[in-house]
């Protein structure tokens, strides 16, 4: 049972949106502005695509936006390509122990 | 951009030990590591941390059993795992912690450790 909870599985079609949801606490997500996403294809190590929120590191596209709003993050992507087909993982700093908490992942299928 | 390489994943026997290491290219002074695991088809999750100082963390359900250090050189990063339980099944990624805003990045490869007798 992860700390974070996030939808198994989301699809969209080519050009299309979708928006990741990530429900968290007011332990986590609610009190702290770090939430961070990351993108994970199969077999591959996950790769940061969002930080601080809403923040994107150097070379992530902005078809990837992030936002939040009291206790639950959510990860939008537009103009949905095939190569955003992965599975998406949201991540808070939790204060104290355990520090940092994870959703328990979400598949993105695109149609 | 640093690049982390795990190694020392394996089949062990439950009750068994095993260490993994993580190699880095090019560590900084401020580096803090982490390593995150990931059951198969399942979710990620938080397992040690070490920072530069030598302060080391670690959740509940490893606590006691696994160990976490760097060398001198402060190039590699290890992960002693003991008592070996089938639940500690999982993809080990090492990753750099960024404590500015906890988040983690770059990731290793990972190297899967498999409990079973």
């Amino acid at each position: 049972q992860s700390a974070l909870t996030q939808p198994r599985s989301v699809s969209g079609s080519l050009g299309q949106s979708v928006t990741i949801s990530c429900s968290g606490t007011s332990s986590n997500v609610g009190d702290y502005n770090y939430v961070s996403w990351y993108q994970q294809h199969p077999g591959k190590a996950p790769k940061l695509i969002i930080y601080d929120v809403s923040k994107r590191p150097s070379g992530v596209p902005d078809r990837f936006s992030a936002s939040k709003s009291g206790n639950t993050a959510s990860l939008t992507i537009s103009g949905l390509q095939a190569e955003d087909e992965a599975d998406y993982h949201c991540c808070s700093y939790a204060g104290t122990y355990p520090y940092v908490v994870f959703g328990g992942g979400t598949k993105l299928t695109v149609l | 951009e640093v690049q982390l390489v795990e190694s020392g994943g394996g089949l062990i026997q439950p009750g068994g030990s095993q260490r993994l290491s993580c190699a880095a290219s090019d560590f900084t002074s401020s580096d803090y590591i982490s390593w995150v695991r990931q059951p198969p088809g399942k979710g990620l999750e938080w397992v040690s941390v070490i920072y530069f100082g030598g302060s080391t963390y670690y959740a509940d359900s490893v606590k006691g059993r696994f160990s976490i250090s760097r060398d001198t050189s402060k190039t590699t990063v290890y992960l002693q795992m003991n008592s070996l339980r089938a639940e500690d099944t999982a993809v080990y990624y090492c990753a750099v912690f960024d404590a500015r805003g906890y988040w983690f990045d770059p990731w290793g490869q990972g190297t899967l450790v498999t409990v079973s007798s």
